[in-house]
């Protein structure tokens, strides 16, 4: 069965202390990845979109890369504003599928 | 460009009614979606609109119904509310292909008594 899954569920990280979110996925034939941002109350925020294994992507602090099973969200020395919910997505059958998200809470 | 609004913002409706949420998406995209959104079950998929056309439509009952104009804008429609349908109704516009990234809205906040 096609599946999206995220984890941690939930990530609390002191202000510069780099870290990665995991979002793993069962299709065949992926079609694209997608990374979102949201924050409390608002709609997602789109961030990135990787389609083949090996492809890297970088805004800011913000790195994703993409394999064949899995595709990472690199957090380099975040800051509290970067503090949210990431979701990531992939198109299965002829919708989208999000994951369940992580919640990162950066400390100062 | 503009992004994709949605009204209304928030809304409180009783148990049996209806209501109706608006959105008009980014201009130039043709392909509208709409997610429901609760704590407990995430982003759920609930329809997906191209040239006035439904393409995909997610696990939701019939009480839920939606419609797209020919300016691209979409209405999606709950009729006989549950108190379990309140959550955030979030609508998303993209250029056309279903595996293209998509730009969503802030949210219809729907409360039901």
């Amino acid at each position: 069965e096609d599946q999206v899954t995220q984890s941690p569920e939930a990530l609390r990280l002191q202000e510069g202390e780099s870290s990665s979110l995991n979002c793993s996925y069962t299709v065949s034939g992926l079609r694209g990845l997608f990374w979102y941002r949201q924050d409390p109350g608002k709609g997602p925020e789109f961030l990135f979109t990787l389609y083949s294994a090996g492809e890297e992507k970088e805004k800011e602090r913000l790195k994703a890369t993409l394999t064949k099973k899995e595709s990472f969200l690199h957090i380099t020395a975040p800051k509290p504003e970067d503090s949210a919910t990431y979701l990531c997505a992939v198109p299965l059958g002829q919708k989208v599928t999000f994951g369940t998200g992580t919640k990162l809470q950066v400390i100062p | 460009k503009a992004g994709v609004t949605q009204t209304p913002r928030y809304l409180i409706k009783t148990r049996g009614q209806q209501v109706t949420l608006s959105c008009s998406p980014i201009s130039g995209h043709r392909s509208v979606s709409w997610y429901q959104q609760t704590p407990g079950q995430g982003l759920q998929f609930l329809f997906e609109y191209f040239s006035e056309t439904q393409r995909n439509k997610g696990n939701f009952p019939g009480r839920f119904s939606g419609r797209q104009f020919s300016n691209s804008r979409s209405e999606m429609n709950v009729s006989t509310l549950e108190l379990g349908d309140s959550a955030l109704y979030l609508c998303a516009s993209s250029p056309g292909q279903f595996n293209d990234e998509q730009y969503f809205g802030p949210g219809t906040r729907l409360t039901v008594t």
